[in-house]
């Protein structure tokens, strides 16, 4: 256990769903990060938010939209997805937002159908 | 534009045999290297913090060194559970709190 949750751990949703994934630390940190995980591929950084403020937004597209609405909880709402977007949906916390380690939470493994 | 490249791609050694695992970037100024372990379906585990060249880390088998272009993440009498993926991930002091990850080393060790 790092201290990062992420609910739910699986998910199958269909192109004109609308959806959810949630992310909680308790590990007193101020920053929180969403990455998204493909086969073959690096970890790709989606956002950060230290604070609770985002700081950065790796050219993401709109039909995914963060949420912090405290320094402990991170959402990331899904809408329209396609079929590429399936991936691996980690999301990490540090102390702070430079230079400190990344603790990371299981993941979410989403399809999209 | 900041790159790291990590190799070999996948590694497989007899249970004691040791090796070493690189991870070459290229950064305009380096603000923290780190090493991570990931088993199949889960996160990535965090190991390792390195911020200058020189450094070393260690913990139990494994021992991470860096220079000024790589780092080598150097595993002692490996044991089957030492079975992973280990990534590397680079931050830039040009763009804080964006971790350049490469596509890792997957580690495969038989008994």
């Amino acid at each position: 256990e790092t201290g990062v949750t992420q609910t739910p751990r699986h998910l199958v949703m269909g192109m004109t769903n609308k959806k959810s994934l949630k992310c909680e630390q308790h590990l007193g940190h101020n920053a929180m990060y969403w990455y998204k995980q493909s086969a073959k591929k690096p970890l790709e950084l989606m956002f950060v938010y230290s604070l609770e403020e985002r700081v950065e937004n790796n050219s993401v597209p709109s039909r995914f939209s963060p949420e912090c609405p405290n320094s402990s909880h991170l959402f990331l709402h899904l809408h329209t997805l396609q079929p590429e977007d399936s991936a691996l949906y980690l999301c990490a916390s540090s102390q702070d937002f430079s230079g400190y380690e990344q603790y990371f939470g299981p993941g979410t493994r989403l399809t999209v159908t | 534009e900041d790159q790291v490249t990590q190799s070999p791609e996948a590694l497989r050694l007899q249970e004691g045999e040791s090796s070493s695992l690189n991870c070459s970037y290229t950064v305009s100024g380096l603000r923290g290297l780190f090493w991570y372990r990931q088993d199949p379906g889960k996160g990535p585990e965090f190991l390792f913090t390195l911020y200058s060249a020189g450094e070393e880390k260690e913990k139990e088998r494994l021992k991470a060194t860096l220079t000024k272009k790589e780092s080598f993440l150097h595993i002692t009498a490996p044991k089957p559970e030492d079975s992973a993926t280990y990534l590397c991930a680079v931050e830039d002091g040009g763009s804080q709190g964006n971790l350049i990850f490469g596509k890792g080393t997957k580690l495969s060790v038989k008994p």
